[in-house]
């Protein structure tokens, strides 16, 4: 089946730095991929939808210019939390559909980011 | 009102027990329903996937759709306690949409 690997799994940086976060499509390419994020004991709530060759599509509430997306190939889009604070400390998810496929959508293993 | 509701539990069974999970929603536009499993600090696992209504049965696993009570179910058979997790329904309205989640609810088997 489909499978979407994302780096780092873990990550601790310092308050105002920036977080890269990756996600690739390893056996697919994929022209939309979604970003999430997940409290403890909470579902998932989508943050933006990525657009391979267009700007991303962000969710209500959610800030453009902290959650920067890029989706520059059919098989990776990235996410960074730019000037980092405790508060963006979160499990961070993405998700991608196999176009040519008929299953649902498969998830990254996720990104802890805590930021000391 | 949300427009999936999932009970987020948890809920605790007995190994061997059958499992019946559910999810109710209210956009009639909802035509694609999945369920997933996730274990704790992991990525949600694609378990089931439908379209429209009707059954969709996959070893130990049975998903139910039912459109016109906008009713979705999951059955797991013989539980394990490997299947201790959190299982998502997830619903879109169309093919490649955004997806809307429940809540999560909660398993625990028990051996």
């Amino acid at each position: 089946g489909a499978v979407v690997s994302q780096h780092p799994s873990r990550v601790i940086c310092k308050s105002g730095t920036s977080v890269k976060i990756e996600c690739r499509s390893l056996d697919f390419q994929a022209t939309t991929m979604f970003w999430y994020r997940q409290f403890p004991k909470q579902s998932l709530m989508l943050m933006a939808t990525s657009n391979e060759g267009s700007k991303a599509t962000y969710e209500q509430g959610v800030e453009k210019d902290k959650f920067l997306i890029n989706h520059a190939s059919l098989t990776l889009s990235t996410l960074t939390v730019t000037s980092a604070h405790p508060e963006d400390s979160s499990f961070y998810i993405c998700s991608a559909r196999d176009q040519g496929g008929e299953d649902g959508y498969t998830f990254g293993s996720g990104t802890r980011l805590t930021v000391v | 009102q949300k427009e999936v509701e999932q009970d987020p539990g948890p809920l605790s069974v007995p190994e061997g027990a059958i499992v019946s999970l559910n999810c109710t929603y209210s956009n009639s536009a909802f035509q694609y329903f999945m369920w997933y499993r996730q274990y704790s600090r992991k990525g949600p696992e694609l378990l089931m996937y439908t379209y429209s209504s009707g059954n969709k049965e996959d070893g130990r696993f049975t998903a139910q759709v039912d459109k016109s009570s906008k009713y979705i179910s999951l059955f797991i058979r013989d539980s394990q306690p490997s299947d201790s997790a959190t299982y998502l329904c997830a619903m879109s309205a169309g093919y490649g949409n955004k997806l809307v989640f429940g809540a999560g609810t909660i398993l625990r088997v028990k051996s």
